[in-house]
C-alpha cells in the first residue's frame, strides 16, 4: 500500500517561493507507479490541480498556474517536489500530493496534505 | 480552464438513493471515458471510489456507482448511510492533457 508525506514550511511571505516535498512510501518513482501529482485546496474551497509528473520525466501544468510552478523528482530518494513563484495570499492552501496510477487520469492515494498560510 | 459543474448540496434520508451530477464539454467529460470521483470528510483528505466513470477501486462499497451520457457523468450513492455524509468532487481528462475538478457537492445525510 503506497502512502505519501507532504513536508515543508507552514508559512510562506508573500512574493516568495513555496517548496513542498513529497515522499513516497511502500513503494518507488517507477514504471510500476508512474504518475504522481500535486493539488491543492484553499481554506472552505474546493480542490484545483496543480501538477502532474511522469517517472521518465514529462510534466503537465495547470494553465492557470503553469507560469509559477515547477513540479520535480528525484527517483533515488522515491520523492518529488513543488515549488510556487510569486506566492500571494490567494496561495493559502492545503496542498496534497497524490499517486496518479498507471496512465495519470484519477488520484488513486493521496497524502494527509499540509497547509501553507501565505502571510508577512 | 473551466471546473467542471456540480451542484452545491444534495441532502437524502438514510436508505434512499441520491445522485450528484458533474457537467463538463466534448473537451473533458464528453471526450474521455476518465471521469473519477473523491469523497472528502471533514478535515481528511480526499478518497478515489470511483474511476474511469464506472469502476471500483478495491475496498470501495458497491453502493457507489458511476455512470455518464454525454457531457455529463454521475455519481450514485444508494442505501444512504450516516457515514456517507462528505463532500464529493468529479474530476476529469481534459483534450489539453490536463486534470479538472468540479466545484464540489456536500452530501447531507438526514
Amino acid at each position: 500500500q503506497l502512502q505519501l508525506q507532504e513536508s515543508g514550511p507552514g508559512l510562506v511571505k508573500p512574493s516568495e517561493t513555496l517548496s513542498l516535498n513529497c515522499v513516497v512510501l511502500g513503494g518507488s518513482i517507477s514504471s510500476a507507479h508512474p504518475y504522481w501529482g500535486w493539488i491543492r485546496q484553499p481554506p472552505g474551497k474546493g480542490l484545483e490541480w496543480i501538477a502532474t509528473i511522469s517517472y521518465r520525466g514529462n510534466t503537465y501544468y495547470n494553465p492557470s498556474l503553469k507560469s509559477r510552478v515547477t513540479i520535480s523528482q528525484d527517483t533515488s530518494k522515491s520523492q518529488f517536489s513543488l515549488r510556487l513563484n510569486s506566492v500571494t495570499v490567494a496561495d493559502t492552501a492545503v496542498y496534497y500530493c497524490a499517486n496518479l496510477g498507471v496512465i495519470g487520469r484519477d488520484f488513486q492515494e493521496w497524502g494527509q496534505g499540509t497547509l501553507v498560510t501565505v502571510s508577512s | 480552464q473551466s471546473a467542471l459543474t456540480q451542484p452545491a448540496s444534495v441532502s437524502g434520508s438514510p436508505g434512499q438513493s441520491i445522485t450528484i451530477s458533474c457537467t463538463g464539454s466534448s473537451s473533458d467529460v464528453g471526450g474521455y471515458d476518465y471521469v473519477s470521483w473523491n469523497q472528502q470528510h471533514p478535515g481528511k483528505a480526499p478518497k478515489l471510489i470511483i474511476y474511469d466513470v464506472y469502476k471500483r477501486p478495491s475496498g470501495v462499497s458497491d453502493r457507489f456507482s458511476g455512470s455518464k451520457s454525454g457531457n455529463t457523468a454521475s455519481l450514485t450513492i444508494s442505501g444512504l448511510q450516516t457515514e456517507d455524509e462528505a463532500d464529493y468532487y468529479c474530476s476529469s481528462f481534459t483534450s489539453s492533457v490536463t486534470l479538472v475538478f468540479g466545484g464540489g457537492t456536500k452530501l447531507t445525510v438526514l
